[in-house]
């Protein structure tokens, strides 16, 4: 199965909110990243939180991280309508490092004007 | 500009007629690797590369080779494509000095008949 699985599948939310995404996995890891992806486009890189880490901010974003939990968050505050599209997180095994990245299933955010 | 690029873009073949979808970069990395997105199923890896001559099998390897001859170049061959390979296929290739972001490309839709 899939290591980072995401929650909620899809969001909806009006612009001016803030979007709140959860991921969560399985084995140990060195660090989590967030990708997003428009529509049919490649991945872009967000953010990369460290296993020693518990809090990352970049702008709007902040990332949390709760290794006891196995499971992150993503929030986006102030959301504009740019901010529509598929938010992936990406795992790397403690073990297998990099070459076994796996991403979730993303959650699918819709801004609405 | 760094980039990873990816050819073609868009392609429908037919059951049978072997294809190749290039990738190249342009950024010295070491790690390359191909990916495919399908619905529901997120990201998943084909095949992987640490280094020039270097591959290994990503989740799906089925029906897919690969070659590296050449440190910025990565293609993907179809021998016998089958429509359960129709999917939209993605390169990324990364650095180990840049920790692990990820650098993808735009995508590749292909339709296989």
């Amino acid at each position: 199965s899939q290591q980072g699985e995401e929650d909620p599948q899809a969001l909806s939310i009006q612009e001016g909110e803030n979007a709140t995404m959860n991921c969560s996995y399985k084995t140990s890891i060195n660090n989590l990243q967030w990708y997003r992806q428009n529509s049919g486009r490649g991945l872009v890189h967000l953010i990369l939180i460290r296993s020693n880490e518990r809090e990352k901010h970049s702008g709007r974003l902040r990332v949390t991280l709760d290794t006891s939990k196995k499971s992150s968050s993503l929030l986006i505050t102030a959301s504009r309508a740019a901010d529509t599209a598929s938010y992936f997180c990406a795992t790397d095994d403690i073990y297998q490092g990099a070459q076994k990245l796996v991403f979730g299933q993303g959650t699918r955010l819709t801004i609405n004007p | 500009e760094a980039q990873v690029t990816q050819n073609p873009r868009y392609l429908i073949t037919v059951t049978g007629k072997k294809l190749t979808v290039t990738c190249s970069q342009n950024m010295n990395h070491e790690y390359m690797s191909w990916y495919r997105q399908d619905p529901g199923l997120g990201l998943r890896q084909i095949y992987y590369s640490m280094n020039v001559e270097v591959t290994d099998k990503g989740d799906v390897p089925e029906g897919y080779k690969v070659s590296r001859k050449e440190k910025r170049n990565f293609p993907l061959i179809l021998e016998s494509p089958s429509p359960n390979q129709t999917s939209l296929y993605f390169c990324a290739s990364r650095t180990y000095s840049s920790g692990n972001t990820i650098y993808f490309g735009e995508g590749s839709w292909l339709t296989v008949v």
